[in-house]
């Protein structure tokens, strides 16, 4: 079965780091890339970053403006978002999902999805 | 980067009604769309895929249509585990882009 599982998400400060983590099972992770997606509360789906299965390609939201960085470890199965210089706009629901790639840039939508992380900036 | 410009943003509808959301991109993707529905609390869920393939387990009142610039995400008969919001995602360049969302209401 496959499974993503976001961890690492809670009450953090303006200016302050996280590092959310995903695991994943029941498939090849090193098959797929990965994507981190957020939803403010109340608010749409925004895509924030994604990878490509050997970490090649990786691309963010421009909206970021460096502020994270993503990676993945692929022997043990996990992906990550490394996020400095936090903001009250970057409180959201974290979700990492996979996806097929088809080439660099273009690939299947992604199938799972994680329960999602809650991530809040407030001082 | 491609705009996705999804409409309406709401509508209600009642049980038995057919109901059509569009997807426009601001540039050709081809069929590069997929179609989430969304339930409070939940992750998304993929309901269509290459703008009309059909995810496995979903149920046959949901179709996708389009190519391009211009999708239709179509449920033929609105059921009451329909009421949800729903999204289209372009996955042909990078960066990905959501449409803005359209929440389906019980009239």
């Amino acid at each position: 079965e496959v499974q993503l599982v976001e961890s690492g998400g809670g009450l953090v400060k303006p200016g302050g780091s996280l590092r959310l983590s995903c695991a994943a099972s029941g498939f090849t992770f090193s098959n797929f890339a990965m994507h981190w997606v957020r939803q403010a509360p109340g608010k749409g789906l925004e895509w924030v970053s994604s990878i490509s299965g050997g970490s090649n390609y990786i691309y963010y939201a421009d909206s970021l403006k460096g502020r994270f960085t993503i990676s993945r470890d692929n022997a043990n199965n996990s992906l990550y978002l490394q996020m400095n210089s936090l903001r009250a706009e970057d409180t959201a629901v974290y979700y990492c999902a996979r996806e097929v790639p088809i080439t660099m840039v273009r690939g299947v939508p992604p199938d799972y999805w994680g329960q999602g992380t809650l991530v809040t900036v407030s001082s | 980067d491609i705009q996705m410009t999804q409409s309406p943003s709401s509508l209600s509808a009642s049980v038995g009604d057919r109901v059509t959301i569009t997807c426009r991109a601001s540039q050709d993707i081809r069929n590069d769309l997929g179609w989430y529905q969304q339930k409070p609390g939940k992750a998304p869920k993929r309901l269509i895929y290459a703008a009309s393939s059909l995810q496995s387990g979903v149920p046959s009142r949901f179709s996708g249509s389009g190519s391009r610039t211009e999708f239709t995400l179509t449920i033929s008969s609105l059921q009451p585990e329909d009421f949800a919001t729903y999204y289209c995602l372009q996955h042909n360049s990078y960066p990905r882009t959501f449409g803005q969302g359209t929440k389906v209401e019980i009239k």
